[in-house]
């Protein structure tokens, strides 16, 4: 199976809280990394965990870390039309990132 | 701070003509630099990367190839281009220390005809 795995789509409604999830194989990545894409734009750098923290809030952001089971989420409180783009997860292998598919997030009015 | 270039935006080319696509790192030194493709909008596959001046790692095989003249200087090359070769192409560095987030170019669209 592939090595970092996300849901394709998620739908939520301006305002509500958007949860995007990632569950990834490699369990010796030091860092683990989420990045935004608007359409037609390169990856921004969005937030990053280090391995040994189970949690780690940034704003609006609040991403979380559960390494026995390999997951990874994203929490994007009081979600607004500008959050609308596709979400990827990375984790390191050596000096390289392995990304997942993303998860093409869509805000509604 | 340090900045990430790519050129050209966006690029048409018909079947069987080259590629040069170039990327320049400023405010850095010795990044370790990435060659990326994304198809439809979709995952991210890393095609090379370069810890350094001339060496370049090859993570798939085709009809691409990646240099590095410059410390900061990444080109994406191909002397025939296939209709396969079409996505979105995206440059990357990072710091050569382990550990180092990604920093990512604004890409470059190119369709092939």
């Amino acid at each position: 199976g592939e090595d970092v795995e996300q849901s394709l789509f998620l739908s939520v409604r301006e305002g509500d809280s958007s949860v995007i999830n990632c569950t990834y194989t490699d369990s010796s990545s030091t860092y683990l990394y989420w990045y935004k894409q608007e359409p037609g734009a390169g990856l921004q750098l969005l937030t990053y965990i280090f391995s040994n923290m189970d949690m780690k809030q940034d704003q609006r952001l609040t991403v979380l870390l559960n390494k026995k089971d390999k997951h990874l989420s994203l929490r994007i409180a009081d979600t607004q039309t500008g959050d609308s783009a596709i979400y990827f997860c990375a984790y390191e292998d050596f000096q390289k990132l392995v990304f997942g598919t993303g998860t093409r997030l869509l805000v509604s009015p | 701070s340090q900045t990430i270039h790519q050129w050209p935006a966006t690029l048409v080319q018909p079947v069987g003509s080259p590629l040069s696509l170039e990327c320049t790192v400023e405010g850095t030194s010795n990044p370790n630099l990435y060659w990326y493709r994304q198809a439809a909008g979709r995952g991210l596959q890393l095609l090379f990367y370069s810890v350094g001046i001339g060496q370049i790692s090859s993570e798939v095989p085709q009809n691409l190839s990646a240099s590095r003249p410059q410390d900061r200087q990444f080109i994406l090359s191909s002397k025939k281009l296939l209709l396969s070769d079409s996505g979105f192409y995206l440059c990357a560095w990072s710091s050569a220390a382990l550990n180092q987030p990604q920093h990512f170019g604004d890409g470059t669209r190119l369709s092939i005809l």
